[in-house]
């Protein structure tokens, strides 16, 4: 399968825990997107990678989220004292440079109790 | 502010009754207009991308069009199958005619089709 992969596919922590989750691009391309997503929501957008380099991060997003992307491959995504807010679906979407459209993983549910 | 709204935001469906989904769009300078589907806990599904008023592009039982305010996708003797929320979302065009990355998406449609 040559889509994009995320892991975990779900993850359950308490309040105040650290979590990371990791995406993995469809092969050659070079930007890299993240999304949160609540129930009966669009996703929304929360910062993109081109290679290595962050371009964009949402100015909703909480310096207790950080996203690395070191080698330009694959990506993580971590939030630090995470609370029960930051319950949601997060998604990972990848495309080409110059080709917008973007492909989305299955997403890593989270549930913080 | 970039904004999507999409209406209705459910739409129940009998098998066969073919129906429209609306997608109203405020941007300051549109680069593209997306759909997607999206199954109970998956990532969205990639359908079509729209660029230019008048566009129109078909897959299978379902039609995409763009006008310069809203989007219909059009939905051609529906099956059960095609129960899903469907998304729109934009993106902005920069003003050097480059795009802004990111999508911004609306709240979707909850379709059920009914056999």
């Amino acid at each position: 399968d040559t889509g994009v992969s995320q892991n975990p596919r779900h993850k359950i922590t308490k309040r105040g825990q650290n979590v990371t989750f990791r995406c993995d691009p469809i092969s050659e391309h070079n930007r890299l997107y993240w999304y949160r997503q609540t129930l009966g929501q669009g996703p929304e957008f929360l910062t993109y990678f081109q290679n290595e380099a962050q371009l964009e991060k949402s100015r909703l997003l909480s310096d207790r989220f950080s996203a690395e992307r070191p080698k330009g491959s694959f990506s993580t995504l971590e939030i630090q004292r995470t609370e029960q807010g930051d319950s949601a679906m997060y998604l990972c979407a990848s495309s080409l440079r110059g080709a917008e459209t973007q492909y989305f993983g299955p997403g890593t549910r989270l549930l913080v109790l | 502010e970039d904004q999507v709204t999409q209406s209705p935001e459910a739409l129940r469906l009998q098998e066969g009754e073919s129906s429209s989904l609306n997608c109203s769009y405020t941007v300051s300078g549109l680069r593209g207009l997306f759909w997607y589907r999206q199954d109970p806990g998956k990532g969205p599904e990639f359908l079509f991308t729209l660029y230019s008023a008048g566009e129109e592009k078909e897959k299978e039982r379902l039609k995409a069009t763009l006008t310069k305010k809203e989007s219909f996708l059009h939905i051609t003797a529906p099956k059960p199958e095609d129960s899903a929320t469907y998304l729109c979302a934009v993106q902005v065009r920069r003003a050097g005619g480059t795009s802004y990355g990111k999508l911004t998406f609306g709240q979707g449609t909850i379709l059920t089709v009914h056999p």
